[in-house]
Parts: structure tokens; sequence; C-alpha cells
């Protein structure tokens, strides 16, 4: 199993243009998260899904957006991108385990983006 | 509003030596986990902690959940270079248990 996926690894973009960061997951989890982590900031959830076409906000989402047709991928996109939106960006798909614990996270290589 | 800090934020010690590092809530949590992340990659779950007083041993990890749930440490015995990397704590909203929330970490840095 490849696990969760992410592409591209880096990307630059231009103040106001778009992009799609992809993520694909082979794990066959309802579950399926983006996070954005910042330097000393831990990890901000951006949105996630507990299945497919069910998607919702997460404590950051503004200027981004998802679509979860497939349980495999969640694609989230940047529309005109603002240097705001620099950041390391992370997929992660999840499952419960049973027995009181909490859901256990598989998180993809991260993308890095930067905005200027 | 739930929140996780975490002690130190940054630690660097050579190798051989013991550490701890802590998470600390004003909230009580179900479970706290703990991840590690290596530079340039995503987190992988080391543990999760779910019973008041639990203790749980990964070789020379060492975790530790509080009585009254609020709290969780890991302490490292003997460090080694390959324990470098930034170890998070992470817990789930009593809200909504399919999310969780992150603390910002402690950056280790283990000299040879």
């Amino acid at each position: 199993n490849a696990g969760v996926t992410q592409t591209p690894k880096f990307r630059i973009l231009k103040i106001g243009q778009s992009m799609t960061l992809q993520c694909t997951q082979d794990m066959n989890h309802n579950y399926m998260y983006w996070y954005r982590q910042d330097p000393g900031m831990g990890l901000k959830l951006i949105y996630y899904s507990v299945g497919a076409g069910i998607t919702d906000k997460g404590e950051v989402p503004n200027g981004y957006n998802v679509s979860r047709s497939t349980t495999e991928d969640f694609p989230l996109r940047l529309e005109l991108a603002a240097p705001s939106q620099t950041s390391v960006y992370f997929c992660a798909s999840s499952y419960y385990p049973g027995g009181g614990s909490s859901y256990e996270q598989y998180f993809g290589p991260g993308t890095r983006l930067t905005v200027t | 509003t739930q929140l996780l800090e975490q002690s130190p934020q940054f630690l660097s010690i050579q190798e051989g030596e013991n550490l701890t590092v802590y998470c600390n809530s004003s909230s009580v949590f179900s479970s706290l986990q703990w991840y590690r992340q290596e530079p340039g990659e995503g987190p992988v779950l080391l543990v999760t902690v779910v019973t008041g007083g639990e203790v749980k041993k990964l070789k020379r990890l060492t975790f530790q959940f509080g009585d009254a749930r609020k709290d969780s440490s890991l302490h490292i015995t003997a460090a080694q270079p390959g324990d470098t990397g930034l170890y998070l704590c992470a817990g789930p909203l009593k809200t909504s248990y399919d999310k969780v929330i992150f603390g910002p970490g402690t950056s280790l840095s283990v000299i040879p």
C-alpha cells in the first residue's frame, strides 16, 4: 500500500493564481482531512470529509475549497492565491480502531507552497 | 475552546541524554495521541493513551497520560540522533470525535 500520496511536493504561485493540491489514499478510509502547518503553530484543519460527497469546514477554510467524489481522492483547491497561504499542506486519512481510542490519522508527505 | 500546549518549544541535547517533553491543557480529553514528524515528512502516529494514569512504552520512549486526563508526557531514555524531529500531541474535539486538535509541537535535536 502506498498510503497517502500528495502532489506536487513543491510549488511557487504568483499572487492571484489558482491551483489544486492532489491527495489520494489507498487504505479505504472514509475520513480525510486537509491541514496547513506554519512554523510554531502546529497543524490547523482546513477542511475535512467523512465520506464521498460529504465535506465540511475546519478551523481555517477561507480561501480554499474541496470536493470528494470518490473514497480515494480529496483535492484541495486554492483560488486567488495570497501570501498568507504560504505554508506546508498535509493531507491525512483516518479510521477508528475502536476500544475507546481516537481516530488514528495517516499523513501524506506534504506540499510546500510559496505565494509571492 | 480546547487548546493543547507543549513545552519546551525547542530542545537540543547530546546523544545518550534523557529528556521529557510535556503536553498540557485546561480541558479534559478522552484520549491523547503523540506523533513524530521528521524534517520534510508528514507526522507519524507513535501512540494513543486512553485511560487516566496510563503508561505506554515504545522501546526507549515512555508515554504517560495524567490521572485527570488533562496532560501527557513523553520521556525518552538515552536519546539517539534518530529521535530528532518535531513531537506533536493531539486530542479529539469534544464536539466532534472524528476531528483532532494539535499542539504546537516540541522540536527535538539530538546531537551525536
